[in-house]
């Protein structure tokens, strides 16, 4: 149990187009999504906070604006990157939580190269 | 602000031999520890936790533990084996079950 996907699992794009990178809990509800970002050989960075329903909070230094987070439901959260430059290019992955648990179920990840 | 950080960046260890990775965190309100594994190109893997009213905790071949006094944690795999290579992290937790993760050690099995 506590599978979580996210689709897809790389993307190759061009400068200044957007990417949209899906996060689902398949057999559980997720009252919390967690987005990360690791570029090569470093560690997670938590991007931002998702509960379902509502905004997502962001941690310092992430532009909401560029990063944009959606939780309509409890078993799907989308990460957006906008007018994605090769900077952005990254390994992201999501996690998830049920209820009042704490442990975080983590997605397989999304390799996003932005040419 | 403060983060959970790697003594080591890499480990080297015989197949067979015990393996021992270590993890110093800065956060005295962090009460809630993980470690884990993630292999190359996919997302991290839970292996073990532990919270902070506990000072050991161990599992299939895994044991944590976490000396509060001096903010280590360390993470103990027995019979290391090909398939436990990986990089491993440390992450530290609080209520708000936002985890901030170490730099990460990797973990090299020699056969």
């Amino acid at each position: 149990g506590a599978v979580v996907s996210q689709h897809p699992s790389r993307v190759i794009c061009k400068s200044g187009t957007s990417v949209k990178i899906e996060c689902r809990s398949l057999d559980f509800q997720a009252t919390t999504m967690f987005w990360y970002r690791q570029f090569p050989k470093q560690s997670l960075m938590l991007m931002a906070t998702s509960n379902e329903g509502s905004k997502a909070t962001y941690e310092q230094g992430v532009e909401k604006d560029k990063f944009l987070i959606n939780h309509a439901s409890l078993t799907l959260s989308t990460l957006t990157v906008t007018s994605a430059h090769p900077e952005d290019s990254s390994f992201y992955i999501c996690s998830a939580i049920s209820g009042g648990a704490s442990e975080q179920f983590f997605g397989p990840g999304t390799r996003l190269t932005v040419l | 602000g403060e983060s959970v950080g790697l003594h080591l960046p890499t480990l080297s260890v015989q197949e067979g031999d015990n393996s021992i990775i270590n993890c110093a965190y800065s956060n005295s309100a962090s009460d809630y520890f993980i470690w884990y594994k993630q292999e190359s190109g996919k997302g991290p893997q839970f292996i073990i936790d532990i919270r902070s009213n506990m000072d050991k905790r161990q599992g299939q071949r895994v044991t944590v533990l976490l000396n509060k006094t001096v903010k280590h944690l360390s993470l103990q795999i027995a019979a290391t084996q090909p398939g436990d290579s990986a990089v491993y992290f440390c992450a530290e937790g609080q209520n708000d079950y936002k985890l901030s993760f170490g730099a990460g050690t990797t973990v090299t099995v020699r056969a």
